[in-house]
């Protein structure tokens, strides 16, 4: 498709499990971002991507969190061992500009509930 | 580093009122400053945008000036619509290697 997919759009997974959530950006775009959007937290700064390399990994919120990027492309998130406090959507967005300018392209998101 | 601050909400008009959500920033240099929107079951999309001081962004009948001297870019729209119930996440961009900020997002409800 055009525009940025997410997979899964939800996921319940049991707490301790590990879980990868996958971002597909829109062909071509150089820089990828995963927030998190939690109630009434709004959206909170996880990861950037600029081609493969991460020059700002600042919001990840603890080392049970990673994310990596291969070919420029597909980005993967890893959550490991998850605790409630996880549960959240997860976005991922692209952009072709690296630019101070570029609008930011979502996906739908991933629902994340941890039991 | 950089932050936005927009009013939490939720924010309840009657349809055709005017609406004003605030935002302001802090940032370095001289970011672009953007207001996003998430309609109900949607992912975010970008509402508007302003690059320079004393810009003005519009679309959909929505409007905000890029104000630096009072480090503000306020949403306003004259006459909203049922349509327009959303959360709408105010952001900024300092560029190169930084990320784009978010406010906490306003949610709008608009009712008949």
């Amino acid at each position: 498709g055009a525009g940025v997919s997410q997979s899964p759009s939800n996921k319940v997974t049991e707490k301790g499990k590990d879980v990868e959530l996958r971002c597909d950006p829109i062909s071509g775009h150089t820089a990828l971002y995963w927030y998190r959007q939690s109630l009434g937290q709004g959206l909170e700064f996880l990861i950037y991507f600029q081609g493969n390399s991460a020059p700002d990994k600042s919001g990840l919120p603890s080392d049970r969190f990673s994310a990596e990027r291969t070919g420029g492309s597909v980005s993967t998130l890893t959550i490991q061992r998850t605790q409630q406090e996880d549960s959240a959507v997860y976005l991922c967005a692209s952009t072709l500009d690296r630019g101070r300018s570029g609008e930011l392209f979502f996906g739908e998101g991933s629902r994340l509930t941890v039991l | 580093g950089n932050s936005v601050t927009q009013m939490e909400g939720p924010v309840t008009l009657s349809e055709e009122a005017f609406l004003t959500i605030n935002c302001t920033y802090t940032a370095t240099g001289y970011p672009s400053l953007f207001w996003y929107v998430q309609y109900p079951g949607e992912g975010l999309q970008l509402l508007l945008k302003a690059t320079k001081a004393d810009d003005k962004g519009s679309n959909k009948g929505f409007e905000a000036t890029y104000r630096k001297e009072t480090t503000s870019f306020h949403l306003e729209k004259g006459s909203v619509q049922v349509s327009d119930s959303a959360v709408y996440f105010c952001a900024l961009n300092s560029g190169g290697y930084q990320k784009v900020t978010f406010g906490i997002g306003t949610k709008l409800q608009v009712i008949p």
